[in-house]
C-alpha cells in the first residue's frame, strides 16, 4: 500500500533560521511527487512537482529535492509570511490520483 | 488562465439533512476532477474522481455521492448527513496533459 509520511509534524523557526522538511514515501511506480502550501481555511497552493531522483526545483526561499525514497523541502532564511502547513503528495496510480501526507505546520516568528 | 470555484464557502447543516456542494472550473476543457475531504490536522483523503461527463469513481465507501453533469461541473451530494461528514471539502482539477492538480478554495461543512 502506498504511504506518505511527513516529518516533523510541526516546526517553529525564528526569522532567518533555515530548516528542512521531510517527506518519505513508499510507492511502486512513482509518477510524480508534489509539494503544496496551505494557509488556514484555504485550499492548497501548488509549489513544486518532482518526477525523478536527483531533480531539484526552487522558488524564492524554497527548494525541493527528490531521492528514491524521500523528498526534502528546504526553507532558506524564512520570513513570517512563510508560515503555513506544507503538504507532500505522491502520484503512483492512474488517473492522477494523489496520496497525501499529514503535513508539516511551519511557524516563523519575527 | 484557469480558475476553480467552490460554493458555498461555509455550511452548517443538521444531521439527517441533504447536502449539495458545487465545484466549477473555468478556462480548460475535459479536465480530470477530484473531491477530497480534510479532517482537522490531517492530510487530504481522496473521495471521488472523474475523467469525463457522467463518469464517477469512488475511492472510499461512505455516505456521500458525486456527479458530473457537465464537463466542468462536479457536485458532491448526500441524502442524509452524518456527524462524521463534517470537514473541509476540496475540489481539484487536472489537465489531461499535465500531472499537477490545482485546488479550489474549499467548503467548510459542520454537521450538528
Amino acid at each position: 500500500e502506498d504511504q506518505v509520511t511527513q516529518s516533523p509534524e510541526a516546526l517553529r523557526l525564528q526569522e532567518g533560521e533555515s530548516s528542512s522538511l521531510n517527506c518519505s514515501y513508499t510507492v511502486s511506480g512513482l509518477r510524480g511527487l508534489f509539494w503544496y502550501r496551505q494557509d488556514p481555511g484555504k485550499g492548497p497552493e501548488f509549489l513544486f512537482t518532482l518526477y525523478s531522483a536527483g531533480e531539484e526545483k526552487e522558488k524564492e526561499r524554497l527548494k525541493a529535492t527528490l531521492t528514491k525514497k524521500e523528498s526534502f523541502l528546504h526553507i532558506t532564511a524564512p520570513k513570517p509570511e512563510d508560515s503555513a502547513t506544507y503538504l507532500c503528495a505522491v502520484q503512483a496510480g492512474s488517473w492522477g490520483k494523489l496520496q497525501f501526507g499529514a503535513g508539516t505546520q511551519v511557524v516563523v516568528t519575527p | 488562465s484557469q480558475t476553480i470555484h467552490q460554493w458555498p464557502a461555509t455550511l452548517v447543516q443538521p444531521v439527517g439533512s441533504p447536502l449539495s456542494l458545487e465545484c466549477t472550473v473555468e478556462g480548460t476543457s475535459n479536465p480530470n476532477l477530484y473531491w477530497y475531504r480534510q479532517a482537522a490536522g490531517r492530510g487530504l483523503q481522496l473521495l471521488f474522481y472523474s475523467v469525463g461527463i457522467g463518469q464517477i469513481s469512488s475511492e472510499v465507501p461512505q455516505n456521500l455521492s458525486a456527479s458530473r453533469p457537465q464537463d466542468r461541473q462536479f457536485i458532491l451530494s448526500s441524502k442524509k448527513l452524518l456527524l462524521s461528514d463534517s470537514g473541509f471539502y476540496l475540489c481539484a482539477w487536472k489537465g489531461t496533459a499535465i500531472e499537477t492538480q490545482y485546488f479550489g478554495p474549499g467548503t467548510r461543512l459542520l454537521v450538528l
